[in-house]
Order: structure tokens, then C-alpha cells, then sequence
């Protein structure tokens, strides 16, 4: 049974540092893997989707890499904001029909001014 | 585009009571996907459709139903509520065409069960 697990469960740093978030799988057969950010009370809004066959996506300060081979992605914020305090989220796809994904718990991230 | 909603935001039900959460995208999106979000847990798929007649279960379908009978909207069903059903719950779609099934979500439904 796929797992998704990921660290750190919290994190808090200050303005401007560069930060790493780690999402473990279990199982390597993904289709695709998804980050998302969600804000309290708020749902998920989709960051950035990396398909089995990418090693990596960026979109403005996210890098999202892809390590199949080892079950690993991580998403790598540059010089973070205030403003980028959340919990971000990931999610692997198990196939190609669409139907099947399994979410990570989630690490809340603070940045502080 | 509003892109996927749901109705209504918040609720509260008594234990044995019925109630339908809804979710209407306008996106012409043809997956649609029930999860529900427990605190500090990830979300857990319940339902999923690929497109309008066609529903499946996901991996906690127990007391919940969905129909599909339009592209545009996905209910979900709360036969006889019980606390554990206590939960958020978000409605997603995506698009198989792009082959990527990027998932979009609505704003979620709180719901408590008391």
C-alpha cells in the first residue's frame, strides 16, 4: 500500500531564507506527484505537478524535484515571504486512469517577519 | 471561471441525520473526487467519477453516497451521520485530456456531528 509520509511535520524560519520540504512515497510506480499549498480554513491550491517521466518543475521561487528511483520529491521555496506561510501538501497518483491519489499529512510552514 | 464550489461552507448534524454536501465545477472538467481532511492527517479519497453515470468508490466509502448526473455537478450523500464523520470535506476535478489530471479544489465543507 502506498504511504506518503512528510518532513518536517512544522517549520519555522525567518524572511528571506531558502527552505527545503521533503515528501517520501513508498511506492515508486507514480504517475505524477502534485504540491499544494493550503491556507487555514482555505482548500488546496495546486503549486506544481511533476509527471513520472520529469525530474523537475518550477513555477516563480517553487522548485519541485522528482527522485522516482528513491521515493523521494522536494519542494524548494527561494527567499521566502511571510506571505508564504501554509501548510503545503503533496500528492502522489498511483495511475494513469486519474482515479487514485495519496496525500501526504502535510508540513505547516511559518515565516517570519 | 468560479472553478469548483461547494455549498454549504459549514454544518452541523445531529447523530442519524442526512444531508447532502454539493459540488458543482465549470470547468468541464470530467473527473470529479470526494475527499474528506481530518486534523493532521492528508486527505482520504471517498468517491471519484470520471464522468457523468460513472461513480467509484474510493478508499473510505462507507456511509456516503454520490451520484453523477450531470458533468458539471457531483453531490455527496451523508446517510444516518455519525461523529466519525466529524470532518472537512473537499471536492476536487480534473481534466484527463491534458493527461496530467492536475487537480483543482473548492473551498471545503466543514462538518460537525454532535
Amino acid at each position: 500500500k502506498q504511504e506518503v509520509t512528510q518532513i518536517p511535520a512544522a517549520l519555522s524560519v525567518p524572511e528571506g531564507e531558502n527552505l527545503v520540504l521533503n515528501c517520501s512515497f513508498t511506492d515508486s510506480a507514480i504517475y505524477n506527484l502534485q504540491w499544494f499549498r493550503q491556507d487555514p480554513g482555505k482548500g488546496l491550491t495546486s503549486l506544481l505537478l511533476i509527471q513520472s517521466s520529469q525530474r523537475e518543475q518550477t513555477s516563480g521561487r517553487l522548485n519541485a524535484s522528482l527522485d522516482k528511483s528513491s521515493g523521494r520529491s522536494t519542494l524548494y521555496i527561494a527567499a521566502s515571504q511571510p506571505g508564504d506561510s501554509a501548510t503545503y501538501l503533496c500528492a502522489v497518483s498511483l495511475s494513469n486512469y486519474g482515479q487514485n491519489f495519496v496525500f501526504g499529512p502535510g508540513t505547516r510552514l511559518s515565516v517570519l517577519p | 471561471n468560479a472553478g469548483v464550489t461547494q455549498t454549504p461552507k459549514f454544518r452541523i448534524l445531529k447523530i442519524g441525520q442526512s444531508m447532502t454536501l454539493q459540488c458543482a465545477q465549470d470547468m468541464n472538467h470530467n473527473y470529479m473526487y470526494w475527499y474528506r481532511q481530518d486534523p493532521g492527517m492528508g486527505l482520504k479519497l471517498i468517491y471519484y467519477s470520471v464522468g457523468a453515470g460513472i461513480t467509484d468508490k474510493g478508499e473510505v466509502p462507507n456511509g456516503y453516497n454520490v451520484s453523477r448526473s450531470t458533468t458539471e455537478d457531483f453531490p455527496l450523500r451523508l446517510e444516518l451521520a455519525a461523529p466519525s464523520q466529524t470532518s472537512v470535506y473537499f471536492c476536487a476535478s480534473s481534466y484527463s485530456g491534458t493527461g496530467d489530471y492536475e487537480q483543482y479544489f473548492g473551498p471545503g465543507t466543514r462538518l460537525t456531528v454532535t
